[in-house]
């Protein structure tokens, strides 16, 4: 099945600083990917996501590139705040039985100093 | 609109007894899926459906069974509790293969 590996597990910020995570991902027909916050104690909620049509996507503070050709793809938040600490997962698709899923990275913790 | 609504939100179980989470939609969304949680894992499939009428296994099925009622409705069903499935179990629901809506989760501990 499809591997999604998320880097690195955890990071720390200093407020206002950007922070980066990067996901990887095997399955060379994958054409989705988003990205999901989780809050201590709450469920996952996309923040953003992107096709494979396109290299580059923003709102607001975060963004999404990708890169087909080398199978990954990173979310950057820029000018973070405390109440962007939480864990994000990155996702992706694969074809599994019957029809396509999401499979999901390790996710990655992150923690904005204030 | 509700979205992706599970029950029940907490629930403790003894080893060997069984229970069935529900978990209903009203996005007229056509997969469902259902994933547990553990620290440090991510979240692992346990079992999807991508339509009305069919499930299939993900990474994490053994000790567990669907039922995919109707359209609205995926319950995930635990035949003999056993302690390594205490975990917190997600619902979604999504189109195919795309963005995934979340219930608010169910955390089950089997003691």
């Amino acid at each position: 099945g499809e591997n999604v590996e998320q880097h690195p597990s955890t990071l720390s910020v200093q407020e206002g600083d950007s922070a980066v995570i990067k996901c990887t991902y095997s399955d060379s027909a994958s054409n989705y990917f988003p990205w999901y916050k989780q809050e201590l104690g709450k469920r996952p909620q996309l923040i953003i996501d992107i096709r494979s049509n396109v290299g580059e996507k923003k709102d607001q503070r975060i963004a999404v590139t990708l890169n087909k050709t080398a199978k990954h793809f990173s979310l950057h938040i820029t000018e973070t705040q405390p109440e962007d600490s939480a864990v994000y997962f990155c996702a992706a698709p694969y074809s599994s039985g019957s029809a396509r899923q999401l499979t999901f990275g390790s996710g990655t913790q992150l923690t904005v100093l204030p | 609109n509700a979205g992706v609504t599970q029950t029940p939100k907490f629930q403790v179980l003894k080893t060997g007894q069984s229970m069935t989470l529900q978990c209903a939609q009203d996005m007229n969304h056509n997969s469902m899926y259902w994933y547990r949680q553990d620290p440090g894992m991510g979240l692992r499939l346990i079992y999807y459906s991508a339509s009305e009428g069919t499930t299939d296994k993900g990474e994490v099925p053994n000790g567990y069974n669907v039922s995919r009622l109707n359209k609205r409705e995926f319950s995930l069903r635990l035949e003999s509790a056993a302690p390594s499935q205490t975990s917190v179990y997600f619902c979604a629901s999504g189109r195919a293969a795309t963005e995934a809506f979340f219930g608010q989760g169910t955390r089950l501990t089997v003691v």
